[in-house]
């Protein structure tokens, strides 16, 4: 059950793109489509972004998109706006029925 | 609307024991898995245990197998975390969440501290 890797920081300008991956292996990330990622913000609960790889809950916007190639997912925030600067996450069901989620990844809004 | 929201955190010495509630409301508990998900201070996301709707199937991180014991009470929306000979690394946030398709955390409850400290 080791974590997945995420970069522990990205950074943008209002109106960028930044992209965040997430990185594992053929028995997490690279075999599962239980691939999801959420968002929190200091001292708050964590929130849903995506899951199941590139589906989007109700409620999140468009501006969040997520996809994958080989063991390597990635969650896109277009558009960036002062409001998505927090911790991003993500996670993959890791075969023996267990989930794993990776360090984390603080996006500052420059 | 959806509200989770946890109890029974608190300050424990280590060996100690603690139960955790978590109170469900908003939609029909009883047919989603629900989850427990930690998260120690300053420090990321660590999914613990979940369980399945009718408590048939529960489901645990390695280092907490043989200690703590999910369980849920539908009748009640309730679900619950029996934490045994808790550790000084047990120490975090624990948040439970209501699950889809066993490994999506939907919606989560605000999360409760547990401390284990001497």
């Amino acid at each position: 059950q080791s974590a997945l890797t995420q970069p522990p920081s990205a950074s943008g300008s209002p109106g960028q793109s930044v992209t965040i991956s997430c990185t594992g292996t053929s028995s997490d990330v690279g075999g599962s489509n239980f691939v999801s990622w959420y968002q929190q913000h200091p001292g708050k609960a964590p929130r849903l972004l995506i899951y199941e790889v590139s589906q989007r809950p109700s409620g999140v916007p468009d501006r969040f998109s997520g996809s994958r190639s080989a063991n390597t997912a990635s969650l896109t925030v277009s558009g960036l706006q002062a409001e998505d600067e927090a911790d991003y996450y993500c996670s993959s069901n890791a075969g023996s029925n267990s989930l794993v989620f990776g360090g984390g990844t603080k996006l500052t809004v420059l | 609307e959806v509200q989770l929201v946890e109890s029974g955190g608190g300050l424990v010495q280590p060996g100690g024991s603690l139960r955790l509630s978590c109170a469900a409301s908003g939609f029909p508990f009883s047919r989603y898995w629900m989850s427990w998900v930690r998260q120690a201070p300053g420090r990321g996301l660590e999914w613990v245990a979940n369980i399945k709707q009718e408590a048939d199937e529960t489901y645990y991180l390695d280092s907490v197998k043989g200690r703590f014991t999910i369980s849920r009470d539908n009748a009640k929306h309730s679900l619950y975390l029996q934490m045994n000979s808790l550790r000084v690394e047990d120490t975090a946030v624990y948040y439970c969440a209501q699950t889809w398709g066993l490994w999506t955390q939907r919606e989560w409850g605000q999360g409760t501290l547990v401390t284990v400290s001497s």
